[in-house]
Order: structure tokens, then C-alpha cells, then sequence
């Protein structure tokens, strides 16, 4: 069946580092990926989304390009901050399975001053 | 726009006892999900209802079980509680319910706790 790997974490980073947060999927057909994050506190809610291959999703400064041929969705921001402490989780879904999101573990970041 | 609500926040049960859960989504959203999450499995995907339907199902035992009303507002039921069952349950809307890769609104969850 379909099923989401990430980087285990936590990472720890000081302010203005350079995140990568891995994630490779494992799936028929083409499904959607997704980034989620949960800050402190706050509800689950969606970070970026691409929805077919080569696709670049992007918010907040984080940006995920949906690379089928390495079956990667990546999670990147080039200048952390403090605030971008959180749990992010990688996700996807698929064709015929509707809203059934497939998640990541969630890897949690913290970020230094 | 009022985000996605669930009620009530916190739960202790005794094994053996049933929970039921309530969520309302997004004014509008017609389709609600629900996961559950642990620390050792992650989240996982319970069911999905569409106009009152159970559209579809994870791998859960037949001891959780769903529905949804014509408000669209959904409740989920855990009958004879296992301490495995406490973990921290995510209700989830999407507006149209049409498209697969439709954004999901998460509410703030139910802990359950089960001794």
C-alpha cells in the first residue's frame, strides 16, 4: 500500500540555518503530496501542497518540489527562524482513496535564537 | 470563518466503557475525516463521510465506528475500550468533497485517555 517515509527527528537548528526535512512516498498512480505543520499549541494545518510532478509548492518561505522519479518531496526553507519551531508531517493521497491522507511520522524542529 | 470545532477536548474512560466524539466542520465543508494519532504509529486515517455516507474506512476494528448528520457535524464511537485507544483523535472538513487532493482543515483534536 501507499506509505510516507520522513527524516526522523529532532532537528535542532540555530536562527537563519538552512532546513531540509526528507520525505519519499511510496505509491500507485500519481497522487498529491502535502506538508502539514503543528506549532505549539495550534490546531494541524496545511503548509504547502503540490498536486502533480515537477510541481513546486511554496509558503511561508518553505518550498517542496514533487519529484517523481525520485519519488521525494522535500521540505526546505533557506533562513529559519524560531518561529518555524513546530512538527511538520508529510503526507500524500491518492486517487480513488478521496481524502484518505497516507501520513509521515512528523519530524519536529526547533529553532534557536 | 469559524475553524473546525471538537468536542469535548478531553476524555478519561476505564477500559470497557464507549466514548463518542463530536466534531463540526467548516461551515459549508461537506466532508469530514477522522485519524487518530500515537506516538508510535503517527496518524492514521479512521473514515471519511460525505452527505451522511461512509465513504471510506482505514484499518480499524469494527469497534469504531462513525456518522454524520444532515448539518454535516459527524460524531465517531469507540465501544469496549482498549488501553491501546488512547491516543489524541483529529476530525478533519474539506469543502466540496470532490476532488481527492482537496485541501483537509484539522480541528484541535479530543485526547482520550484510557485506564
Amino acid at each position: 500500500g501507499d506509505s510516507v517515509t520522513q527524516m526522523e527527528g529532532p532537528v535542532t537548528l540555530s536562527e537563519e540555518a538552512c532546513l531540509t526535512i526528507n520525505c519519499t512516498y511510496t505509491a500507485t498512480g500519481y497522487p498529491s503530496l502535502f506538508w502539514y505543520v503543528q506549532y505549539p499549541g495550534e490546531d494541524l494545518q496545511l503548509l504547502l501542497k503540490a498536486t502533480k510532478a515537477d510541481d513546486k509548492g511554496s509558503n511561508k518561505g518553505f518550498e517542496a518540489t514533487y519529484r517523481k522519479e525520485t519519488t521525494s518531496f522535500h521540505l526546505e526553507k533557506g533562513s529559519v527562524q524560531v518561529s518555524d519551531s513546530a512538527v511538520y508531517f508529510c503526507a500524500l493521497v491518492n486517487a480513488g482513496n478521496n481524502r484518505k491522507l497516507i501520513w509521515g511520522l512528523g519530524t519536529s524542529l526547533a529553532v534557536n535564537p | 470563518k469559524a475553524g473546525v470545532t471538537q468536542t469535548p477536548r478531553y476524555l478519561i474512560k476505564t477500559r470497557g466503557q464507549q466514548v463518542t466524539l463530536s466534531c463540526s466542520p467548516i461551515s459549508g465543508h461537506r466532508s469530514v475525516s477522522w485519524y487518530q494519532q500515537t506516538p508510535g504509529q503517527g496518524l492514521q486515517f479512521l473514515f471519511e463521510y460525505f452527505s451522511e455516507t461512509q465513504r471510506n474506512k482505514g484499518n480499524f476494528p469494527g469497534r469504531f465506528s462513525g456518522r454524520q448528520f444532515s448539518n454535516s457535524r459527524s460524531e465517531m464511537n469507540v465501544s469496549t475500550l482498549e488501553l491501546g485507544d488512547s491516543a489524541l483523535y483529529l476530525c478533519a472538513s474539506s469543502a466540496t468533497g470532490t476532488a481527492f487532493q482537496e485541501t483537509q482543515y484539522f480541528g484541535p483534536g479530543t485526547r482520550l485517555l484510557v485506564l
